[in-house]
This record gives structure tokens, sequence and C-alpha cells, in this order.
């Protein structure tokens, strides 16, 4: 079954800290994947996405993600964390004949320490 | 950047009455858009694909004659709440996925959700 699992429901980091987001995909065919984050009362923002080619991705807002096919993993880093950072964060992932649809994680909810 | 527009925001109303939240792709066209609902501090629901010219393809479990899809134009998607009732309370989401020589590899881009609250 096509799944996405953040084992993480939420985390709190202090402000200038590291910061890493796991995510674990079960999917039957090559993987396409996302990093959303959502703010309060608001709808989802794309951070990065992988599709193919290099397995490490940057995206907006200082985040990178490090996808590992060994391991189904695509967890999402920060090496230094804002205030601003706080948020929902989800992981997701599609697939070529899928027609655009995405499996999303649960999310995890990133709390950010003064 | 993509930039989709949901509208309204929020919207409060008596229980019986039918809501229309739309859509909008404003700077690229959109032949597939999502309806997702989101219950608090979950995560994403997926209700329906739309597609334009077309009838949505609901998921499983979403009842089509309560939500009504309509995707007529490549910038435009509704999404109709008929006869609205206090479960339907919810955080509704469209995004758009854009056109680019029919590869699906494209990203969704979401709109601002709307804040459904039936009394």
């Amino acid at each position: 079954a096509q799944s996405v699992t953040q084992p993480d429901i939420h985390i709190t980091v202090s402000e200038g800290a590291s910061l890493e987001l796991r995510c674990n995909y079960s999917y039957g065919a090559t993987p396409y994947l996302f990093w959303y984050v959502q703010s309060p009362g608001q709808g989802l923002q794309l951070l990065l996405k992988y599709f193919s080619g290099d397995t490490l991705v940057q995206g907006i807002k200082g985040f990178e993600a490090e996808f590992k096919r060994s391991q189904s993993s695509f967890n999402l880093r920060k090496p230094s964390v804002h205030w601003s950072d706080a948020a929902e964060y989800f992981c997701a992932v599609g697939g070529q004949g899928q027609g655009g649809k995405l499996i999303f994680g649960q999310g995890t909810e990133l709390s950010v320490k003064p | 950047g993509a930039v989709v527009s949901q509208h309204p925001s929020r919207v409060i109303c008596k229980s019986g009455t039918s809501v229309k939240i739309e859509c909008r792709s404003l700077d690229f066209q959109a032949t597939t858009m999502f309806w997702y609902r989101q219950f608090p501090k979950q995560s994403l629901m997926l209700m329906a694909t739309s597609n334009e010219g077309s009838k949505a393809t609901y998921e499983q479990g979403v009842e089509k004659d309560k939500f009504l899809i309509n995707h007529a134009s490549l910038t435009l998607s509704t999404l109709t709440v008929t006869s609205a009732h206090p479960e339907d309370s919810s955080f509704y989401i469209c995004s758009a996925l854009g056109t680019n020589g029919g590869y699906s590899n494209q990203p969704q881009h979401f709109g601002d959700g709307t804040r459904l609250s039936i009394l």
C-alpha cells in the first residue's frame, strides 16, 4: 500500500538550532517527493520537491531534503531554525501515472523556542 | 511563482444553506484541480479530483451529491457544499496542477483555504 509516515507529531527546537523532520514513504514505483509547510489557517506552500537526479534537494527558506532510496526516506533539514519557521510541515509522495495526486503524511508541528 | 486564489476565506452560515467555494489559478492554466478537507490538527483528506471539461472523480466515502464540483475553465474550479449541516464545518483547501506537456511531475499549488462554519 502507498503511504507516507511522519513519525514525529510535534517537535520543539530552540531558535538557531538545527532541525530534521523525518519522512518515510511506501510507494510501488519511482516516487516524486514533496515537502510543504502550512501556517495556521493558511494553505500549503511548497518548500521543495524531488523528481530525479541529485538526491540532495535545496528548497526555499534555507531548507533542504535528502532522498535515500535504500531507507525510503526523504527527511527535511535546516541548519539554523528561525522563529518564523514555526508551522505544520507535510511530506507528500506522488508518481507518474497518478494524475498529479499526492499522498500526504500526517504532518509534523514545529514549535520554536526563543 | 504559481498563484492559486481561493474565495471566500471564511464562511459562516445557517444549516441547510448551500455554499460555493471558488478556486482560481491566477497565472497559469490548470487542467487538474484537487479539493481537500482538513480537520483540526490533521492531514489533508483528498475529496475529489477535478479535470477541466469533465466530471470530477470523487474519493471513496465522499458524497458527490453533497459536494458538487465544477471545473468549467482552465483557471476556475468550484466546490458547492449543498444543504450544509454542522458536520460539514471544516477547512476546505483547493490545489491546482499546471499543464506541462502532459507530465504529471508537477507540484500542486495550494489556495489559502476556506474556513466553513455551519451554525
